[in-house]
């Protein structure tokens, strides 16, 4: 089956930094997306990963290892407007239904002062 | 203006309506997808098109129908809304031709929808 595991929810003060994990079992690997969503509202694209390694955009960061089955999103300089859920999301392959992506439940991220 | 627009934004309506959520484009992407969400289950995706002519069904599709109107344009449909299908349903675009970031999917704002 496919699984994508993410923290369920998590709190950091306003200027820390924060790292949000997400584990994956899917039947291929061919990409992951990082999302942020605010409540009510549509989610907005963040980071993509394929190969191994830390792409960085600005405040934030995203990890990939493909042999852990392992992501993570790295958040410096929190800000109060980060408050949001951050969801996961895989490609298992690329083309057809298999590119379809499957997404994890979200980890919601409050931000105290 | 916004690239991926949804109407209504907040629906209310009766157990056995039939109702209808719309979602259009101007973003020229060929593959379009509706989702629900719901709390503490995450996004679900419920059809999904290619192109005009090529319709699929995703993981949650009974009760649903959909229809592609056009490259722009994308609607689903309950057929006879019952109150388990009280969810937040996004609309979301992609381009398959994309570069970097392959086939990002791009979200409409979303219609809450609320069955009695």
């Amino acid at each position: 089956g496919q699984n994508i595991d993410q923290p369920t929810e998590m709190t950091a003060t306003e200027g820390a930094i924060v790292q949000i994990n997400c584990t994956y079992q899917t039947s291929g690997f061919n990409g992951l997306f990082w999302y942020q969503q605010h409540a009510g509202e549509a989610p907005t694209f963040l980071s993509y990963n394929v190969l191994d390694g830390l792409e960085e955009k600005g405040r934030f960061s995203s990890f990939l290892s493909r042999s852990k089955g392992y992501s993570y999103l790295l958040l410096k300089e929190l800000q109060m407007k980060d408050s949001a859920s951050y969801l996961c999301a895989v490609r298992p392959f690329y083309g057809g239904s298999q590119g379809n992506l499957i997404f994890g439940k979200g980890t919601k991220l409050s931000v105290k002062p | 203006d916004a690239d991926v627009t949804q109407t209504p934004r907040n629906r209310i309506t009766k157990t056995g309506k039939r109702i209808m959520l719309e979602c259009s484009q101007t973003k020229g992407h060929d593959r379009m997808y509706w989702y629900r969400q719901d709390p503490g289950l995450g996004l679900r995706l419920i059809y999904y098109s290619f192109d005009v002519k090529d319709i699929n069904k995703g993981e949650i599709s009974d009760g649903y129908s959909v229809s592609r109107q056009a490259q722009a344009k994308f609607s689903l449909s309950l057929e006879s809304a019952i109150p388990n299908q009280t969810a937040l349903y996004f609309c979301a675009t992609s381009d398959p031709t994309s570069g970097k970031y392959q086939e990002t999917q791009y979200f409409g704002p979303g219609t809450r929808l609320l069955v009695l």
